[in-house]
């Protein structure tokens, strides 16, 4: 079993739509979540960060944790071209590296 | 949110010669970087931690003595790729992270990374 699990896609949704995006995580110590935006060519682009049970949310985005079922989701709505990326789940366990999964491509549809 | 620099974006060296990556944290102090190496539609793996004031801890099958990794202040790391070949053609992105919140809440940050073509 991988520690971080993503469906790898590509998740394609219509322009202005809502995008589900799933993680789930083996380590029940682990105590950050994260989500990073990643373009073809660039680095990570931290999006969302939580540590808490329950939904976070910043702008567009809504991260949600579920620490009991080992789950992290992220929404994002009104959902643009310009979205389209890949999405990468990590989590970290205490002063541990970055675990990633390995990562959802998102299509949003003009 | 916190900002990591890494110089150069873009090198393209000669088999055989050494290429050094800087790294910088630039609005924070990083105790621990990281450096990670990304091959074409591949996600990013954990070549090793790199640790201010001590020697970096090298993930399994990372050579040591290939990938030099220096981090002597609280906000550069550096790591030198020794004797190129053009198997290490990659992308390398460096990482470093912020302590949130006491018993280990941390946020991490990628640098902009750097694309080495080993000719």
């Amino acid at each position: 079993q991988k520690e971080v699990e993503q469906n790898s896609g590509p998740l394609s949704v219509p322009e202005g739509a809502i995008a589900s995006l799933n993680c789930t995580y083996s380590d029940r110590g682990s105590q950050s979540f994260f989500w990073y935006r990643q373009y073809s060519g660039k680095s990570p682009e931290l999006i969302m960060f939580i540590y808490s049970n329950g939904d976070k949310e910043d702008g567009r985005f809504t991260a949600q944790l579920n620490k009991a079922s080992q789950y992290v989701s992220l929404l994002i709505r009104d959902s643009q071209p310009s979205d389209s990326a890949t999405y990468l789940c990590a989590v970290i366990r205490s002063r541990r590296a970055l675990t990633f999964g390995s990562g959802t491509r998102l299509q949003v549809q003009p | 949110g916190a900002v990591v620099s890494q110089h150069p974006s873009r090198v393209i060296c000669k088999s055989g010669t050494s290429v050094k990556i800087e790294c910088r944290s630039l609005d924070f102090q990083a105790t621990t970087m990281f450096w990670y190496r990304q091959f074409p539609k591949q996600s990013l793996m954990l070549m090793a931690t790199s640790n201010e004031g001590s020697k970096a801890t090298y993930e399994q099958g990372v050579e040591k003595d290939k990938f030099l990794i220096n981090h002597a202040s609280l906000t550069l790391s550096t790591l030198t790729v020794t004797s190129a070949h053009p198997e290490d053609s990659s992308f390398y992105i460096c990482s470093a992270r912020v302590l949130i919140l006491a018993g280990g809440i941390y946020e991490q940050y990628f640098g902009p990374g750097t694309r080495l073509t080993v000719t």
